[in-house]
């Protein structure tokens, strides 16, 4: 069964700085892994797909890095900003076409 | 549609009652999923429908939860006898990913805004 942890589950941090989150997945036998972002009261906003064969995605100031076999990707946020401020889930995508999501990294940058 | 729609945004209910939310993905996308989300949690899986068939409806709790897509485009989630434990957002997600599709077939999930339930 595949379980994801995300950390830190919880960030603040100054505007400007760049930042890493993390996340893990127990099984690797992934078909791809997407990073979401949710505001409150939202629905999740798609940031960036890996497939499984690739390394990483960019999306302006995002990258995302995906190493499966150790059951791990990271998604960096390069200068931050107050409009970045939200919670960040990870879901990777198993066999048997079910995504499965960590608890999420809350975020908040400050002004 | 332009993205994934649900309806009612907002449902609040008594326990015990029969409630139903609709999802209407985006035109074309073959794969349909539910999920429910507690506050503070990530989205926890329902049901995955691929067509009008539930491929794989293994994170249903209990009987009391049903979903149905019987033209292969909408869908419907189906809550009986609601209690408060079932208070939850549920969200929608449909994809294009599938098996023996020709095209783009990333298996991007594209989600909607959720159907916030409250059981009083």
């Amino acid at each position: 069964k595949q379980e994801v942890t995300q950390i830190p589950a919880a960030l603040s941090v100054p505007e400007g700085e760049n930042l890493v989150l993390n996340c893990s997945f127990t099984d690797s036998a992934i078909y791809n892994l997407q990073w979401f972002r949710q505001d409150p009261g939202k629905g999740l906003t798609s940031l960036l797909l890996i497939q499984s064969s690739q390394r990483e995605q960019t999306s302006g100031r995002l990258n995302a890095s995906l190493d499966k076999s150790s059951g791990r990707s990271t998604l960096y946020i390069a200068a931050s900003q107050p409009g970045d401020s939200a919670t960040y889930l990870c879901a990777p995508n198993t066999g048997g076409f079910k995504t499965i999501f960590g608890a999420g990294t809350r975020l908040f940058v400050k002004a | 549609g332009a993205g994934v729609s649900q309806t009612p945004s907002n449902k609040v209910t008594e326990k015990g009652k029969y409630v139903e939310l609709r999802c209407d993905p985006i035109s074309g996308h073959t794969a349909l999923y539910w999920y429910r989300q507690s506050l503070g949690q990530g989205p926890e899986f329902l049901i995955y429908f691929q067509g009008t068939g539930a491929a794989d409806d293994s994170g249903l709790p209990n009987d009391r939860f049903f979903a149905v897509r019987p033209e292969g485009s909408v869908s419907t989630l189906k809550i009986q006898r609601t209690e408060r434990g079932d208070s939850a957002v549920y969200l929608c997600a449909s994809s294009l990913r599938g098996k023996r599709l020709g095209g783009p077939n990333t298996g991007e999930l594209f989600f909607g805004e959720g159907s916030r339930l409250t059981v009083l």
